[in-house]
């Protein structure tokens, strides 16, 4: 079964407030991917985090991977409505081509 | 470009009727996945290919479930005879190459409906 951790499960934010999503792997992981689905629609991928330590942006967006490479987590500074969507954490492990999808965190917005 | 194009959008039907999923990935990809979501169960891989072939088919369901790839530009997912508990999203994603690195491309998937 997943192995994969995603926290909270939902997350109700008013517009301007800054939100956070978690993803926790009781293993090491080879990289790790973010994905974003807007309600009725399908994954996009957001990101790719590799190296321990990793830290990225897109513009409100900060994407970090953790030290040890078991966890990682996605902040959204100022939402805004059009962030409303599930958010995904998609790892993997070893060499295996296998992504696991979490749970997902839904974010809604409240203008 | 085209993206990743999935037929039907929508799906309804009654238990016991053959339903076929189909799938264009998009050019040039030569990795193909089947993904089911739900409610409770979430996002679940059901099977994957590379170059055409099945590389992993432990996530689907059951013998109900079938899938093929006759070519690098199409696939279908075949469930025989299908069941009210297959109500689900069925979403197709392809992506450049073997292994977990490229980012997957998601087609808008098919909803389909057992009844």
């Amino acid at each position: 079964g997943q192995q994969v951790m995603q926290i909270p499960q939902y997350q109700h934010v008013q517009e301007g407030e800054d939100f956070t999503t978690y993803c926790n792997s009781s293993t090491t992981l080879s990289n790790i991917q973010w994905y974003k689905q807007r309600p009725g629609g399908h994954p996009v991928f957001l990101i790719q985090l590799v190296k321990s330590g990793e830290v990225k942006k897109q513009k409100r967006l900060t994407f970090q991977f953790g030290e040890a490479k078991k966890n990682s987590s996605l902040h959204i500074t100022a939402t805004q409505t059009t962030d409303v969507g599930t958010y995904f954490c998609v790892v993997r492990r070893g060499s295996n081509y296998k992504l696991t999808f979490g749970k997902g965190t839904l974010l809604t917005v409240n203008p | 470009d085209a993206g990743v194009i999935q037929s039907p959008r929508h799906e309804v039907t009654e238990m016991g009727q053959e339903v076929t999923l189909r799938c264009k990935p998009i050019s040039g990809h030569n990795s193909l996945f089947w993904y089911r979501q739900t409610m409770m169960r979430g996002l679940e891989l059901l099977i994957y290919f590379n170059n055409n072939v099945p590389i992993d088919d432990s996530g689907m369901p059951e013998d109900r479930f079938s899938a093929k790839m006759p070519n690098a530009s199409f696939s279908t997912l075949k469930i025989q005879p299908s069941e009210p508990r297959d109500s689900a999203v069925y979403f197709c994603a392809s992506s450049l190459e073997q292994g977990a690195s490229q980012p997957q491309h998601f087609g808008d998937g098919t909803r389909l409906s057992i009844l």
